[in-house]
């Protein structure tokens, strides 16, 4: 019962141009987002979130956006780097208790 | 700060045979969580802590047993390991201040664990 999806294993996308990662969800509970990157051999790390309160939160080159009606959110990143070659996590939280719910990650390839 | 520190970085086990993956904290964080990750699958939530002397159950609770003592330890335990334990097993930290929003999670470099 996989509560957030991200359909898309992986991506691959020129340097320079805009990346766009996906992420469904099908718990109406969840009000805050997250997305984390992940390196092989390491743990992931926090990348950018948004409250449900809001449809987009911007820092630096990643905007993510909300679409609660639509449940799916994105990540933006512009201009996409090869430093950002990596596994993209999103996760879901409700708006009780402090679980997380991951989704199944997408790969993201940026050519140089 | 180190962060949050998981030993051992590999390990291979037996069928039927117990372990224990260390994780530490130095950032003073109130939650702690530990998650295992299976190939081409998202992170599951095995156990979370809110505190010293409180823990609860998460998604994939079966199997595994945990404590936490002080603070900056929460240990996972792994009693009668079996095949279907193969994964790599991170370990996180929050601060819990707020429930759900503005919450950060923290992770280890995982462990990984292969069970023959």
């Amino acid at each position: 019962d996989q509560q957030v999806k991200q359909n898309s294993p992986s991506l691959s996308v020129q340097e320079g141009r805009i990346s766009i990662l996906n992420c469904d969800y099908t718990n109406s509970m969840f009000d805050y987002f997250l997305w984390y990157k992940k390196y092989p051999a390491e743990g992931p790390t926090f990348l950018i979130s948004i409250s449900s309160i809001k449809d987009k939160n911007e820092d630096g080159r990643f905007t993510v956006f909300l679409n609660k009606s639509a449940k799916h959110l994105s990540l933006h990143i512009v201009p996409s780097q090869p430093g950002d070659s990596a596994v993209y996590f999103c996760a879901a939280s409700p708006n009780t208790g402090n679980q997380f719910y991951f989704g199944t990650g997408t790969s993201l390839t940026v050519i140089p | 700060n180190a962060g949050v520190t998981q030993t051992p970085k590999f390990r291979i086990l037996k069928i039927g045979q117990s372990m224990t993956l260390q994780c530490t904290q130095d950032m003073n964080h109130n939650y702690m969580y530990w998650y295992r990750q299976d190939p081409g699958m998202g992170l599951k939530l095995i156990y979370y802590s809110v505190g010293a002397g409180i823990t609860d159950k998460g998604e994939v609770p079966n199997g595994y047993n945990v404590s936490r003592s002080t603070t900056e330890d929460f240990p996972l335990r792994l009693e009668l390991a079996a095949p279907s334990q193969t994964s790599v097993y991170f370990c996180a930290s929050s601060y819990g201040e707020t429930s759900g929003a503005q919450e950060t999670q923290y992770f280890g470099p995982g462990t990984r664990l292969l069970v023959l």
